[in-house]
């Protein structure tokens, strides 16, 4: 596609709900991030792909959040029994490769709201 | 470990008056640096990125960056400010290494600009 794609742009759920958010990258680009944006805590890196592969998932802040990467391609973030402190803004990014000075291009984001 | 500190979490020009944003960045090996912008209820957009080619950095919409080893700095100028500029701005350093690699964002700078 065009950019990156984030479904959906919008989302409120109860708490103890489990949502799904669903990032489709930029086509070719191997590499995947995902972050989070909150008043008061900027934006914090969740977990990075490449390829199906996470090297990196130190940013999770519980077991309660997961993500996937199939194809290479299309990443699904799983928050379960959401809570209040969960509402946030979730980015989604990617790069062409993960190379040093590649940039990453990022998508509108899911603006999650738990209720 | 790479991080970067952005000075002024609130910064207020006049149109027509130059703009100065002012970041920090810590790393132990040559930094990979970027300027991002998020103008309201949008995504982050590349200004410019550094890439050690050169030291000053030109980017999109009039903006650029000087790199300066000896002072760990990455400001980021614009010669007149337009009411259009008004946004928040991201400094971000490229962490890598090891199973790592990802963006490292500073708290922002929120832009106004006065008529």
């Amino acid at each position: 596609g065009a950019g990156v794609s984030q479904s959906p742009s919008n989302k409120v759920t109860e708490k103890g709900k489990d949502v799904e958010l669903r990032c489709d990258p930029i086509s070719g680009h191997t590499a995947l991030y995902w972050y989070r944006q909150s008043l008061g805590q900027g934006l914090e890196f969740l977990i990075y792909f490449q390829g199906n592969s996470a090297p990196d998932k130190s940013g999770l802040p519980s077991d309660r959040f997961s993500a996937e990467r199939t194809g290479g391609s299309v990443s699904t973030l799983t928050i379960q029994r959401t809570q209040q402190e969960d509402s946030a803004v979730y980015l989604c990014a990617s790069s062409l490769r993960q190379g040093v000075n590649t940039e990453a291009f990022f998508g509108q984001g899911t603006r999650l709201t738990v209720v | 470990a790479q991080s970067v500190t952005q000075l002024d979490s609130h910064v207020s020009v006049s149109e027509g008056t130059p703009v100065l944003l002012r970041c920090n960045y810590s790393s132990s090996y040559s930094p990979s640096l970027f300027w991002y912008v998020q103008h309201p209820n949008k995504g982050l957009q590349l200004l410019l990125k550094y890439t050690s080619a050169a030291t000053l950095v030109k980017g999109i919409n009039g903006f650029e960056a000087e790199f300066k080893k000896s002072e760990t700095s990455f400001h980021l100028t614009k010669p007149s400010a337009h009411m259009s500029d008004a946004a928040e701005y991201f400094c971000v350093v490229r962490t890598y290494g090891g199973a790592t690699n990802k963006l490292i964002f500073g708290t922002g700078t929120l832009l106004a600009v006065q008529p």
